[in-house]
């Protein structure tokens, strides 16, 4: 069965320090994989979306980027964090287009 | 631009109640999901709608879709406690590289005893 990882868990972090969140699948291969961004009490804003190795697509311009170094793995990284980058990150797959998406535990990032 | 709307916002129901949760979204799509998320945690998938008409039932949630009105409901028979959580509708489409779900802004139930 298929399973998908995030860490940490949780993370505070001061304002202009750099990121890294990583989510990892396994029991797949070539998942389609998405980071998305909750705000507190809010819906989810889809950040970025990779179909393969090496390929990311962006949603929304902002000082946020993403990597796909290797199948199952897709790195959330920034340089320097802002106050408005808190949130919960949702990591999620799906095995192709049109088959049901499934999401990680989540990482709650708290900048100060 | 895809715009999902879901009302209500907030739900306070009492328990063995029955209430809907109306999703409603602005482009063609036959592919529609509903999600689960409990407090502090993620998402959990409960429900996918592939065409006009389909129905899905899952102990006291049913959830249908109409295409054409561009509208899916979730039904929530004689509710319980248990029920309490953040519900989502999300509608897939193909950019022609990979399906993405656009979300709805979510109902915040709460059932009371």
């Amino acid at each position: 069965s298929q399973t998908i990882h995030q860490w940490p868990a949780t993370l505070v972090q001061p304002v202009g320090s750099p990121l890294s969140l990583e989510c990892t699948v396994e029991g797949t291969s070539n998942p389609n994989l998405y980071w998305y961004r909750q705000a507190a009490g809010r819906g989810l804003q889809l950040l970025f979306y990779s179909v393969g190795i090496g390929q990311i697509s962006s949603e929304v311009p902002q000082n946020l980027s993403a990597s796909r170094p290797q199948d199952r793995q897709f790195i959330l990284s920034s340089k320097k964090l802002l106050l408005s980058d808190s949130g919960f990150y949702l990591c999620a797959w799906r095995g192709g287009p049109w088959e049901t998406q499934y999401f990680g535990p989540g990482t709650r990032l708290l900048v100060l | 631009e895809l715009k999902v709307e879901q009302n209500p916002l907030f739900l306070s129901m009492q328990e063995g109640k029955n209430y809907t949760i109306y999703c409603n979204y602005s482009t063609t799509s036959d592919r529609l999901y509903w999600y689960r998320q409990d407090p502090g945690k993620s998402l959990e998938s409960l429900f996918v709608l592939l065409s006009n008409g389909a129905v899905k039932q899952e102990g006291r949630l049913m959830a249908s879709l109409d295409t054409k009105a561009r509208l899916s409901t979730l039904h929530i028979t004689a509710a319980v406690h248990d029920l309490s959580a953040t519900y989502f509708c999300a509608v897939d489409l193909y950019t022609g590289t990979a399906s993405k779900l656009t979300f709805g802004t979510g109902t915040r139930l709460q059932v009371t005893l």
